[in-house]
């Protein structure tokens, strides 16, 4: 058991661009969320999976943003034509499916610097 | 949006004091918990308190829930410089669904 983990952990990019961020959830967790924390603030939910389905988005989660988790495994999250807005930190965390769901294991994240 | 809000949001002792944070919610939950962070990295889980009960301890923590006030509290005791961090308190609002809503924090900063 390695943790969730996040890649990169460091992304530079000029407004306009695409980016693409991957999360490894801990090998027996079903449940993968992504969350957005700006400085200063807590973590704000953005979408939630039980293995490859989506089953909820926020609407913080705009069209510009999709996620997807193929197999049930890994997951991807890409935002197209970024904003300086879009500059936060994107946390990624999975769950148990049984007893002891409610308790999320989180990644060290992603920072994503819009310039 | 935020569901929690944290109070204070800074709080500065010394080493061996003891810290005590508040969270208030909106919302009917099934159970509250608390985070910690690091600066710059993940979160990571402390403590779950159910809304049928009232406190919970876990080693130097201490956690108490009011449902009538729709409050919460953490405290630290004998603090350690290490516990300096970011605390989060976190709730489901009612869903079973696993989502969490967190509120703005608690920066905490233990002084040796």
């Amino acid at each position: 058991d390695t943790g969730v983990s996040q890649d990169p952990r460091h992304k530079i990019t000029k407004r306009g661009q695409n980016v693409t961020f991957r999360c490894d959830p801990i090998s027996e967790h079903n449940r993968l969320y992504w969350y957005r924390q700006t400085l200063g603030q807590g973590p704000e939910f953005l979408t939630y999976f039980q293995n490859e389905a989506q089953l909820e988005k926020s609407r913080l989660l705009s069209d510009r943003f999709s996620a997807e988790r193929p197999k049930g495994s890994f997951s991807t999250l890409e935002i197209q034509r970024t904003e300086q807005g879009d500059s936060a930190m994107y946390l990624c965390a999975s769950s148990y499916p049984g007893q002891g769901r409610e308790k999320l294991f989180f990644g060290s994240g992603t920072q994503l610097s819009v310039l | 949006s935020q569901q929690g809000e944290e109070d204070p949001q800074a709080l500065s002792i010394q080493e061996g004091e003891n810290a005590t944070m508040n969270c208030s919610y909106k919302t009917s939950i099934n159970n509250l918990q608390w985070y910690r962070q690091n600066s710059g990295r993940g979160l990571v889980h402390l403590i779950l308190i159910r809304s049928n009960e009232r406190e919970k301890h876990s080693g130097r923590l201490r956690v108490t829930l009011d449902t009538s006030k729709k409050s919460s509290s953490l405290l630290i005791t004998a603090s350690r410089a290490a516990d300096t961090a970011s605390y989060f308190c976190a709730t489901d609002r009612g869903s079973t669904l696993g989502r969490l809503y967190f509120g703005r924090g608690t920066q905490l900063t233990v002084w040796p």
